[in-house]
């Protein structure tokens, strides 16, 4: 178990709707950060929060978007759901950025229909 | 931009032998590596990472990896591999100069037969 909580584990979800995906990081951990694990596109990085503040961001679309919260628990927010969106969206964390290993949660497998 | 290549996509080895999963990158930096392993439906799981110093790391359940500067290379290796190491094995690059999330290989499937 690697400390950090993911819910809901699995979400089965139209097209065109919205859905969140909420996370909690490993106690003493600031930094957040999101992932996307899909067959065709591999494990692609989409956003870093670091003590509520946006840190980085990667290949997040404009209908995606973030936040983390003072308690530091983080929650990614995905509208107008596509069909290509289906995929497996992780979370970890990490004490701070840079030279710290992430430690990942058991992810989110979303599917659009 | 930052990229990581790893050049097969599935390793065959017989248990007992030692094991090599291999992984080069691109930064323009300097790098910090990381690997990691993924089992069926679950989340990945840290194994070792270089950041500086020594060249050879030493990480989880009996795994290192090498770091070449001059290859661009930081392939995984076992000396002894287990029938339980079979799973998905991904490496990781972050340039350490840049505020920004790991940038993953494609990933090996790594078998062990008995």
């Amino acid at each position: 178990d690697s400390g950090v909580t993911q819910t809901p584990k699995h979400l089965i979800t139209a097209t065109g709707q919205r859905v969140t995906l909420r996370c909690s990081p490993r106690s003493g951990d600031l930094s957040v950060y999101w992932y996307q694990q899909s067959l065709d596109q591999g494990l692609q990085f989409l956003i870093q929060y670091y003590n509520g503040e946006e840190r980085a961001k990667g290949n997040i679309l404009e209908r995606f978007s973030a936040q983390q919260f003072p308690d530091l628990h983080s929650e990614l927010n995905l509208s107008s759901l596509e069909l290509g969106d289906s995929a497996l969206y992780f979370c970890a964390s990490s004490v701070e950025g840079g030279n710290t290993e992430a430690f990942f949660g058991q992810g989110t497998r979303l599917t659009v229909v | 931009a930052q990229s990581v290549a790893q050049p097969e996509d599935q390793v065959n080895v017989a248990e007992g032998n030692p094991l090599t999963v291999k992984c080069t990158y691109s930064v323009s930096g300097n790098p910090y590596l990381f690997w990691y392993v993924q089992y069926p439906n679950r989340g990945l799981q840290f194994l070792l990472k270089y950041i500086t110093g020594d060249n050879l790391v030493k990480g989880s359940y009996g795994f290192e990896a090498e770091f070449n500067k001059s290859q661009t290379s930081f392939h995984l290796k076992k000396p002894s591999a287990l029938v339980s190491d079979s799973a998905l094995y991904f490496c990781a690059v972050r340039d350490g100069s840049l505020a920004d999330g790991l940038t993953f290989g494609k990933g090996t499937h790594l078998i062990i037969q008995p």
